[in-house]
């Protein structure tokens, strides 16, 4: 069975550094893109990035570009999204998602709730 | 960036009901086409991929159709479980790109 676990919710204070997980199973890991999306409250959906933990291409959105860092661990089969100086808007969930043929995002994480206030 | 733009933003109908969606690209993305569900506090659900194509295990009831610039998703038979939000996505030009999303509501 195909899964993507994402790390737990996270409450952090502006400026902190934060580094989040997406640990997929049942399938390799290597051979299927990872995207991460956000999610702002009450608000769409906007693809922030995407990764290939085969070679580690990524391709980052323009907005997002800068912003934040994402990466991957072939050896744990885990997708990291990373930001070292967090802002209040910030405040997001943040998705995780195996992408076939890269755009088409079969499977998702369970979502990951950042809360980023002082 | 491409444009999605879908209509309505919500809308509210009965069980039973067919329901429609259109989605318009701000240029041509060929059949590169996805539909997903989402229920509230949920991660979103593929439903529909490369335009018409449904995804495994999703009831037949859902269906979608169109290329180049113009997509429409229909719901044939309205059951409560669809309550939910529904977004296209481009994925032809990266970034990939959602619409802003419809609200389907039970009236």
């Amino acid at each position: 069975e195909v899964q993507l676990v994402q790390s737990g919710a996270e409450v952090k204070k502006p400026g902190e550094s934060l580094k989040i997980s997406c640990k997929g199973s049942g399938y390799s890991f290597t051979s299927y893109w990872i995207g991460w999306v956000r999610q702002m409250p009450g608000k769409g959906l906007e693809c922030m990035g995407i990764i290939y933990p085969g070679d580690s291409d990524t391709i980052y959105s323009p907005s997002f570009q800068g912003q934040v860092t994402i990466s991957a661990d072939k050896s744990t089969s885990t997708a990291y999204l990373q930001w070292s100086s967090l802002k209040a808007s910030d405040t997001a969930m943040y998705y995780c998602a195996r992408g076939v043929s890269r755009g088409i995002c079969d499977y998702w994480g369970q979502g990951t709730l950042i809360t980023v206030s002082s | 960036d491409i444009q999605m733009t879908q209509s309505p933003s919500s809308l509210s109908a009965s069980v039973g009901d067919r329901v429609t969606i259109t989605c318009q690209a701000s240029q041509d993305i060929r059949k590169y086409l996805n539909w997903y569900q989402q229920k509230p506090g949920k991660a979103p659900k593929l439903l529909i991929y490369d335009a018409s194509n449904l995804e495994t295990g999703v009831p037949s009831r859902f269906s979608g159709s169109g290329s180049g610039t113009d997509f429409t998703f229909t719901i044939n038979s309205l059951q409560p479980e669809d309550i939910a939000t529904y977004y296209c996505q481009q994925y032809d030009n990266l970034p990939y790109t959602f619409g802003q999303g419809t609200k389907l509501e039970i009236k």
